[in-house]
């Protein structure tokens, strides 16, 4: 009965290079969010997606930033040519149905950019 | 133009006293509020919620209120105990499609002094 599984739980990046964060909901979840904490913040959404849907992704930067959530595999948060500023605890949560904002957190994705 | 607003940073208390954790929030289209707890190095953790049509929930030692007209809610710990020394998180979401959609407050850290 694992709950949301993040990996990886520490990443380092120079600037210019591709993040990959992964998230792995919990069993029977379904539906998938994500959201960033920078430093001294609080967490601020960033994407809502089902299986291969985005259904909301409002909060998304709108470069260098995409998220999919594949009909097998885990949800991928993608983050091309990393600057500074992108350095901060990435969140995933999930929830089994449309609506709840009861969502379960992982662990989440530490990034720091370099 | 934060919508949740969490003016103490930090909050000391002694064990058994009575942790009050408040939080302020802006933005009138706000129906559901909800508390989360996190740990270092871990995720948020869902605590306790209300909606908007009450003024009050309680669960065990947590207790929410919320008062519409001030736009204002607090969570009440009673008794405090050493294990709840954490950072908690106010959030709101609206009503309507986009309730999975979580606006967090930066957090108050509790220290519950032995």
């Amino acid at each position: 009965n694992a709950g949301v599984m993040q990996n990886p739980r520490h990443l380092v990046r120079r600037r210019g290079q591709e993040a990959r964060l992964r998230c792995s909901p919990m069993k029977g979840h379904s539906h998938v969010y994500w959201y960033r904490q920078l430093p001294e913040e609080g967490l601020k959404f960033m994407v809502y997606l089902q299986k291969e849907n985005i259904i909301d992704e409002s909060g998304m930067p709108k470069e260098r930033f995409s998220a999919e959530f594949p009909k097998e595999g885990p949800s991928i948060l993608r983050i091309q040519q990393v600057v500074r500023g992108d350095s901060a605890a990435y969140f995933c949560a999930s929830s089994p149905r449309q609506g709840e904002p009861e969502a379960f957190f992982g662990q989440g994705t530490r990034l720091t950019v370099v | 133009d934060q919508q949740v607003k969490q003016n103490s940073p930090s909050l000391s208390v002694q064990e058994g006293r009575i942790s009050i954790l408040n939080c302020d929030y802006t933005n009138s289209m706000f129906d559901y509020f909800l508390w989360y707890k996190k740990y270092p190095a871990e995720g948020p953790t869902f605590l306790i919620s209300i909606s908007s049509i009450k003024d009050k929930n309680e669960d065990g030692r947590f207790t929410v209120f919320l008062n519409k007209s001030a736009k204002h809610l607090s969570l009440h710990i009673v008794p405090s105990q050493p294990g709840d020394s954490a950072v908690y998180f106010c959030a709101a979401s609206g009503s309507g499609g986009s309730n999975y959609k979580l606006t967090f407050g930066k957090g108050t850290l509790l220290t519950v002094n032995p």
